[in-house]
């Protein structure tokens, strides 16, 4: 089983939509969780930490079910500039330790 | 806003010839790490840094590989005999506490 897996998508949704990203992880013993957000070429970009209890940052909400050891993004009102590669990402324990990625699921939102 | 900084952003080298990637980290963390990312394919840890030493290395960091920090500011990657394989995306990352940034990359060519 892989480390971090993700759909690869790519996903192609108009402005304005809805859209939604799952992530399932292996390593039972991860403690830290991320979505962070890479355009083409470019480095990975922190978008937001996940929290079991939930978190929400303007348009983007993410949520963490340890039991599942699933992870999902849902992004709302979709903006041209939302176009990107999102990252699932988790650490490998508790603390300061390397960080896991997925290989990412694409987003191209059309005008 | 501090971010993580990266020299050169592009290297090109023969095969064999040593190569050294530069980092200045964000100026108050603590934790260092590098990574590479291969064309089309997930980030990969490398190597983490703590208190001037080595915290954690992958399986990729072998003997051609190692970090030093010379001073107070940077961090730095050395590979020793550049192979084809090697060539990749390098992004240097810091950290304070389990949140990691990415500086720019380095963009490493080997021919």
């Amino acid at each position: 089983r892989k480390e971090v897996e993700q759909d690869p998508g790519p996903f192609n949704v108009p402005e304005g939509a809805t859209v939604a990203f799952n992530c399932t992880y292996s390593n039972s013993a991860s403690q830290s969780f991320f979505w962070y957000r890479q355009d083409c070429r470019k480095e990975p970009k922190l978008l937001m930490s996940v929290y079991s209890s939930g978190n929400e940052d303007g348009r983007f909400t993410a949520q963490l079910n340890r039991a599942s050891q699933y992870i999902s993004l849902l992004i709302r009102d979709s903006k041209l500039s939302d176009s990107a590669t999102y990252l699932c990402v988790v650490n490998k324990g508790s603390g300061n330790t390397p960080l896991v990625f997925g290989k990412g699921t694409r987003l191209s939102v059309i005008a | 806003e501090p971010e993580v900084t990266q020299t050169p952003s592009h290297q090109v080298t023969q095969m064999g010839q040593e190569v050294i990637l530069r980092c200045v980290p964000i100026s108050n963390h603590l934790y260092f790490y590098w990574y590479r990312q291969i064309l089309g394919q997930k980030v990969e840890f490398l190597v983490s840094f703590y208190n001037n030493e080595i915290s954690e290395k992958s399986e990729i960091f072998d003997d051609q590989f190692s970090v030093e920090r010379p001073d107070g500011s940077n961090f730095t990657l050395k590979i020793r005999s550049t192979k084809l394989e090697d060539s990749a995306m390098y992004f240097c990352a810091s950290s304070y506490d389990d949140e990691q940034f990415f500086g720019p990359g380095t963009r490493l060519t080997v021919l």
